[in-house]
């Protein structure tokens, strides 16, 4: 089975500092890479997917995500984040078999204004 | 924007009871999926279905769990016996299809929590 590692448990930064939040999975084979965040008290919802063609995809609220297959990495990153960016952000990877989603264990984001 | 929608955002229950999780996926999606989410723990994978079958299930998903669309809009997790250790938050997603593109993009509902005495 997919197992996905998020090296991040905890970030805390000012507003205006650059982001980075590291994605590891262990499939070599084709899969689909997705970005979930979660604001407190609401849902899941989808920051920026990758199934294929460019690596570096842009999401929502300026964020974007880097594919670097021989890595098997899916960074997220933001140059500036800011207060609003406070948030659970999830790595998820779906395939290559089957339809459903392996998640990372979350990394809580705290922005300090 | 349409969104998924789940009721009841919370459940209290005791041992032993049996428990449904409603769900309202998004229209004009053809899969549907439950996940749940431990306390501080990562989201996990209980089943996936499709044109009126499971089409994946996880280890977690035992005979105490079943699904069921009862009618063209719901879409419903049942535990029979609750334990314990079911005391998490469940997800409910849907997605338009499975053509290996963006079609395979999960759009998730609020979630219920559940907590088991």
């Amino acid at each position: 089975a997919q197992s996905v590692s998020q090296h991040n448990h905890h970030v805390i930064l000012s507003e205006a500092a650059s982001l980075e939040l590291g994605c590891n999975y262990s499939y070599g084979g084709t899969v689909n890479l997705f970005w979930y965040v979660q604001y407190p008290g609401q849902h899941l919802q989808l920051l920026l997917k990758y199934f294929s063609g460019d690596p570096l995809v842009k999401g929502i609220k300026g964020f974007e995500a880097e594919f670097i297959k021989s890595k098997f990495s899916f960074n997220l990153r933001k140059p500036s984040v800011q207060w609003s960016d406070t948030a659970e952000y999830f790595c998820a990877v779906q395939g290559p078999t089957g339809n459903q989603f392996y998640f990372g264990t979350g990394t809580s984001l705290t922005v300090i204004p | 924007e349409p969104e998924v929608t789940q009721t009841p955002s919370h459940q209290v229950t005791q041992m032993g009871q049996e428990v449904i999780l409603r769900c309202v996926p998004i229209s004009n999606h053809l899969y549907f999926y439950w996940y749940r989410q431990i306390l501080g723990q990562k989201v996990e994978f209980l089943v996936s279905f499709y044109n009126n079958e499971i089409s994946e299930k996880s280890e977690i998903f035992d005979d105490q769990f079943s699904v069921e669309r009862p009618d063209g809009s719901n879409f419903t997790l049942k535990i029979r016996s609750t334990k314990l250790e079911d005391s998490a938050m469940y997800f409910c997603a849907s997605s338009p299809g499975l053509a290996g593109g963006p079609e395979e993009t999960q759009y998730f509902g609020p979630g219920t929590r559940l907590l088991v005495l």
